[in-house]
C-alpha cells in the first residue's frame, strides 16, 4: 500500500514563526499535494507538484510555498505563521489518474496562536 | 473558476435509513471520484466513476455519475454506525491531475 507519511500530526505555533509542515511518500509518485481543510469549505489546494523542484499554485497559496528538491518529499512553508493559518493541512499524492485516486497522509492539525 | 457543490452538508439518519449525497459541478468532468472521511482521519478513496450515465456498486453503497456528466451522486442503503463521516466528491481540473473538492457531506447515524 502507498504510504503518505506528514512528519507532524499536532502543532502549535506562535504568529510570525516560520513553520515547515513536511510529507513524504513511498511509492514514486509523481504528483504530490497539500490542501487545507476547514470546516465548512472542504478541502482547498494550497499548492501541487508534478516532478522534482516543479511546483504550481493552487486555489490558496498565498502566504504558503513548496518545496520539492527529491520526489518523494513534498514540504509545504508557512513564511510567516498567521492565525488565519489555524487548519487541517492534508499532503497527498498520486502517480496518474486512474481507478485509484488520492493517497492522502493523516493530516497535521496546526494551531498559530 | 470551477465548483464542486455538495449537498446536503449534514445529515442525521437512524440506523437502517438511506442516505444520499449529491455533487453538482460547475463544469463537464472527465471523471469523478469519491473519498470518505471518519471523524479525526483522512479522506480515503471510495471509487472513480467515468462513463456517463455510469452506476458502480460497493456493497450497500452505489454511486451514480450522471448522463451530462457534471452531477453524482451516492446512495447508502440500510445505514450502519460504520457509515459515519464526511463523504467527499471530487472533479479534476480539465487536463490536469489537480481535483476541486466538492464540501462534503456530513453523515451520522443514530442508533
Amino acid at each position: 500500500d502507498v504510504k503518505v507519511t506528514q512528519s507532524s500530526r499536532y502543532l502549535v505555533k506562535r504568529t510570525g514563526e516560520k513553520v515547515f509542515l513536511e510529507c513524504v511518500q513511498d511509492m514514486d509518485h509523481e504528483n504530490m499535494f497539500w490542501y487545507r481543510q476547514d470546516p465548512g469549505l472542504g478541502l482547498r489546494l494550497i499548492y501541487f507538484s508534478y516532478d522534482v523542484k516543479m511546483k504550481e499554485k493552487g486555489d490558496i497559496p498565498e502566504g504558503y510555498s513548496v518545496s520539492r528538491e527529491k520526489k518523494e518529499r513534498f514540504s509545504l512553508i508557512l513564511e510567516s505563521a498567521s492565525t488565519n493559518q489555524t487548519s487541517m493541512y492534508l499532503c497527498a499524492s498520486i502517480n496518474r489518474p486512474g481507478p485509484y485516486g488520492y493517497t492522502f497522509g493523516s493530516g497535521t492539525r496546526l494551531t498559530v496562536v | 473558476g470551477q465548483q464542486v457543490m455538495q449537498i446536503p452538508q449534514y445529515q442525521h439518519v437512524q440506523e437502517g435509513e438511506d442516505f444520499t449525497t449529491y455533487c453538482n459541478s460547475s463544469t463537464t468532468l472527465s471523471n469523478i471520484q469519491w473519498y470518505k472521511q471518519r471523524p479525526g482521519g483522512h479522506p480515503v478513496f471510495l471509487i472513480q466513476l467515468v462513463k456517463s450515465g455510469e452506476v458502480k456498486k460497493q456493497k450497500r453503497l452505489t454511486f451514480q455519475f450522471g448522463e451530462a456528466k457534471k452531477n453524482s451522486s451516492l446512495h447508502i442503503t440500510a445505514t450502519q454506525t460504520t457509515d459515519v463521516g464526511t463523504y467527499f466528491c471530487a472533479g479534476p481540473i480539465a487536463g490536469t491531475y489537480k481535483y476541486i473538492f466538492g464540501t462534503g457531506t456530513r453523515l451520522k447515524v443514530l442508533a
